[in-house]
């Protein structure tokens, strides 16, 4: 069975810092993909950035980049030059190739401080 | 703006209730997940359907069923409940050929059971 453990219930940071999330997984497949998600008081599951599995090289999405270390089964979330906007949940998640059920961390509160 | 619109946002049921929830797609996303999540945890994969039938499931007892319709609309629904059905119900969905393997999210529903 696959599990994502996300070790950091909850963390602050100063605006304009960069902070980094922490995130493991456990599978023994070896096609499939990972994501973090953000849930700000909205409520709804933002997508922040999507890595798959057989590329080497991490992902980036502006602010947002992760270190994916696959044979550690490791997926940890820098995000630079934080943002009050950045306050939210955020969630580590893990989905097979051949299935489209996500699983989740129990995820990280993340409080930006002014 | 959000492409996937769930209703209602709340809703309190007393134990032993039926309910139903309501989920409205993007169009042409015909393939759309359920999730429950609790109070302080990630969200849980419920089931999911695809062109108005389901083909994967969560370990969710049969009183968890879902219906999808052509319009890209569907419902999760959920008899006798119990206290422990207490929790956000998010819809997600995305177009099955879509190469962005990140679903589309709603705000949920937040379900009470008194």
């Amino acid at each position: 069975a696959q599990t994502v453990t996300q070790s950091q219930p909850e963390m602050s940071v100063q605006e304009a810092e960069t902070v980094t999330l922490s995130c493991t997984y456990d599978t023994s497949e070896n096609n499939y993909y990972l994501f973090w998600y953000k849930q700000p008081p909205s409520r709804q599951m933002i997508l922040v950035i999507r890595q798959e599995a057989y590329k080497q090289q991490n992902a980036t999405e502006n602010r947002f980049s992760v270190n994916f270390q696959k044979a550690a089964k490791s997926f940890s979330l820098k995000i630079s030059d934080s943002q009050l906007g950045d306050t939210a949940m955020y969630f580590c998640a893990f989905r097979m190739n051949r299935d489209d059920k996500i699983i989740f961390g129990k995820g990280t509160r993340l409080h930006i401080l002014p | 703006e959000t492409g996937v619109t769930q209703s209602p946002t709340h809703l309190i049921k007393t134990r032993g209730q039926q309910v139903t929830l309501r989920c409205s797609s993007q169009s042409g996303h015909n393939t759309v997940s359920w999730y429950q999540q609790a109070l302080g945890q990630g969200p849980q994969f419920i089931f999911q359907y695809y062109r108005e039938e389901e083909n994967g499931r969560g370990n969710f007892p049969p009183r968890f069923s879902g219906l999808q319709f052509p319009n890209y609309s569907s419902e999760l629904n959920v008899n006798a409940l119990e206290l422990d059905d207490s929790a956000l119900y998010l819809c997600a969905s995305r177009a099955r050929d879509s190469l962005n393997y990140g679903y589309t999210f709603g705000s949920g529903t937040r379900l009470t059971v008194v």
